[in-house]
């Protein structure tokens, strides 16, 4: 059974225009959660993190909410560039995993000119 | 800029061959891992190491065993290589102040 879940396997934007990324996760456990990119051939970067005492963290272009009681985090893109096209992967940790993630199955975003 | 090389890129096997895939990290860190990545799964964890000589199993380690004899190298195993070991295998290393992990570029392994 999947902890962390990306129900959207692909999203497309339009150049400009705002994309959101959403993310679910099932253990209560988890207080640490990443956002990787990650382009065809190369791997996965890190992209934005944020931890359970917040519920928003801002990164130029890229925010992501993290909804505690929803167990539910989303990553914004503002403004979409094409450049931002490629699979992005969430990811989850607790105290007690040390420094494991568990990473949901991915999105592949498309932002069309 | 933390660097992580996997040796190969491209990788074809037969079935049965024994598989080494080599991962070499600059950046002095304790932690590495070994996922495998597949359409609709995500990246999966194989093995990880917090420490030289150290191996813990992660959540998909039948199949596979590593090797960690200097802090700077993990290897990871297929011992008999099967056809659904076909994937992208990825090496991460770990920055436990920063708490990120630093990705190789993969290693895309085919087994006939």
């Amino acid at each position: 059974d999947q902890q962390v879940k990306q129900n959207s396997p692909s999203l497309s934007v339009q150049e400009g225009r705002i994309s959101i990324l959403n993310c679910d996760y099932t253990n209560s456990m988890f207080d640490y959660f990443l956002w990787y990119k990650k382009y065809p051939a190369e791997g996965p970067t890190f992209l934005i993190s944020i931890s359970s005492i917040k519920d928003k963290n801002e990164d130029g272009r890229f925010t992501v909410f993290l909804n505690k009681s929803a167990k539910h985090l989303s990553l914004h893109i503002v403004p979409s560039q094409p450049g931002d096209s490629a699979v992005y992967f969430c990811a989850a940790s607790a105290v007690n995993y040390g420094q494991n993630f568990v990473f949901g199955p991915g999105t592949r975003l498309s932002v069309l000119p | 800029d933390v660097k992580v090389t996997q040796s190969s890129r491209y990788l074809v096997k037969r079935t049965g061959e024994k598989v080494f895939l080599e991962c070499v990290q600059d950046m002095d860190h304790e932690n590495m891992f070994w996922y495998r990545q597949d359409p609709g799964l995500g990246l999966r964890l194989i093995y990880f190491s917090y420490d030289v000589k150290m191996k813990e199993k992660g959540d998909i380690p039948e199949g596979y065993s590593v090797s960690r004899e200097k802090k700077e190298r993990f290897s990871l195993i297929l011992e008999s290589a099967s056809t659904n070991q076909t994937s992208m295998y990825l090496c991460a290393t770990g920055d436990y102040s920063k708490n990120i992990q630093y990705f190789g570029a993969g290693t895309r392994l085919s087994v006939l």
